[in-house]
């Protein structure tokens, strides 16, 4: 099993560009999340999927949208990118309240 | 709403020193109470968990014992070994669909 994937690893986008960071789990689980890692701040919840087809806001929302396109794979865009974003994004999903994390990508925004 | 507080960092450590670090939370329910490490490069490993009062986690030498009257989950170790530099983070889960609030992390340095 290879647990959480995300895509890309590394990422440098100029202000106002768009993309979008795919993440997949192989476990079979319901619930998925997003965060993102800054210094000093430990982990803080952008959104969640609850289920397939169900998605939450968590505590830092704004500026991003996510999608649960089945239940393998949830989707992060930037739809106009800021240099406020430039962080390290995890992706995880959870059996019960154990969550598995996958490798981050590493976001720049110039 | 809730939180989680941990010790700033780094904690600097020479091998076999005794290590413990304070986490300290806030929460309205009863909350399921982890230790996540983060090695360099990595994601999140959930180390060990306690999901109610007096439960004691445990693993890989590491242990932290849920403590409700003083809202306290303190992470011990008896013996570090330089494998044992990692972030490490305190979290709580306080609903039914298991979303997490993190505590801030703290650095652990271990050297030989």
């Amino acid at each position: 099993n290879a647990g959480v994937t995300q895509t890309p690893k590394f990422q440098v986008l100029k202000t106002g560009q768009s993309m979008t960071l795919q993440c997949a789990q192989d476990m079979n689980h319901n619930s998925m999340y997003w965060y993102r890692q800054d210094p000093g701040m430990g982990l803080r919840l952008i959104y969640y999927s609850a289920s397939e087809g169900t998605t939450d806001k968590g505590e830092v929302p704004n500026g991003y949208n996510v999608s649960r396109l089945n239940k393998r794979e949830f989707s992060l865009r930037l739809e106009s990118a800021a240099p406020s974003q430039t962080s390290v994004y995890f992706c995880a999903s959870s059996l019960v309240d154990k969550q598995f994390f996958g490798p981050g990508t590493r976001l720049t925004v110039l | 709403g809730d939180s989680v507080t941990q010790m700033e960092g780094p904690v600097t450590l020479s091998e076999e020193a005794f290590l413990t670090i304070n986490c300290t939370y806030t929460a309205t329910g009863y909350p399921s109470l982890f230790w996540y490490v983060q090695y360099p490069g990595e994601g999140l490993q959930l180390l060990l968990k306690a999901t109610k009062a007096d439960d004691k986690g445990s693993n890989k030498g590491f242990e932290a014992t849920y403590r409700k009257e003083t809202t306290s989950f303190h992470l011990e170790k008896g013996s570090v070994q330089v494998s044992d530099s990692a972030v490490y983070f305190c979290a709580l889960s306080d609903r039914g669909y298991s979303t997490l609030t993190f505590g801030k992390g703290t650095m652990l340095l271990v050297s030989p």
